[in-house]
């Protein structure tokens, strides 16, 4: 069955204290990997998109990464303007660009 | 450019009685999903439309659940019946290419959601 699994549930950091959020999948064919962030009230806002092992995406103080099973964002010397909830998804194999969503890491950074 | 738009914001409804949430994709986006999100969970899977033809409908819990997309374009999204286990956060996404031409590689933008309170 796919699945996908995010570690931790909740993160709580200093301001400047880098720290890394996983996500673990299971799926027969992965057609690409999503991290996405969601502020409270908001929809899901697109950050990356990884295809294939060793890749790697950064954008200002996160960094993407992703192995044959699991998913690494790192936030380095992050700041209060980071906290939020982050999304890992997968695309299962077919051509309905089903995404299956891990259950999120909500980040608080405090000043 | 305008986002993904969701009508109403928030919906209030009894037991019984049938909710129809409107989706107004982004411009020119010819896919267009429909996920639900409980409070603490990531969104989950409902359907699927590549322009007006749905082509996956098997996130769709029962026969209660319906969706549209008659122009290609805005979606409705139809709950008979609803039930109080229907409340939840109704969000959906669109994408600018059909799965199968992007080879994975297309990025769904999703919508602020409606909220859907069944009482």
């Amino acid at each position: 069955e796919d699945q996908v699994t995010q570690s931790p549930e909740a993160l709580r950091l200093q301001e400047g204290e880098s720290s890394s959020l996983n996500c673990s999948y299971t799926v027969s064919g992965l057609r690409g990997l999503f991290w996405y962030r969601q502020d409270p009230g908001k929809g899901p806002e697109f950050l990356f998109t990884l295809y294939s092992a060793g890749e790697e995406k950064e954008k200002e103080r996160l960094k993407a990464t992703l192995t044959k099973k699991e998913s690494f964002l790192h936030i380095t010397a992050p700041k209060p303007e980071d906290s939020a909830t982050y999304l890992c998804a997968v695309r299962v194999p077919g051509n309905t660009g089903k995404l299956i969503f891990g259950q999120g890491t909500t980040l608080q950074v405090k000043p | 450019g305008a986002g993904v738009s969701q009508s109403p914001r928030y919906k209030v409804t009894k037991r019984g009685q049938d909710v129809a949430l409107r989706c107004d994709p982004i411009s020119g986006h010819v896919s267009l999903y429909w996920y639900r999100q409980a409070l603490g969970q990531g969104p989950e899977f409902l359907t699927y439309f590549n322009y007006e033809a749905q082509q996956d409908k098997s996130g769709l819990p029962n026969d209660r659940f319906s969706a549209e997309r008659p122009e290609g374009s805005i979606s409705t999204l139809t709950i008979q019946r609803t039930e109080q286990r229907d409340s939840a956060m109704y969000r959906c996404a669109s994408s600018s290419t059909p799965p199968r031409l992007a080879g994975g590689r297309d990025t769904q933008y999703f919508g602020p959601g409606t909220r859907l309170t069944v009482l």
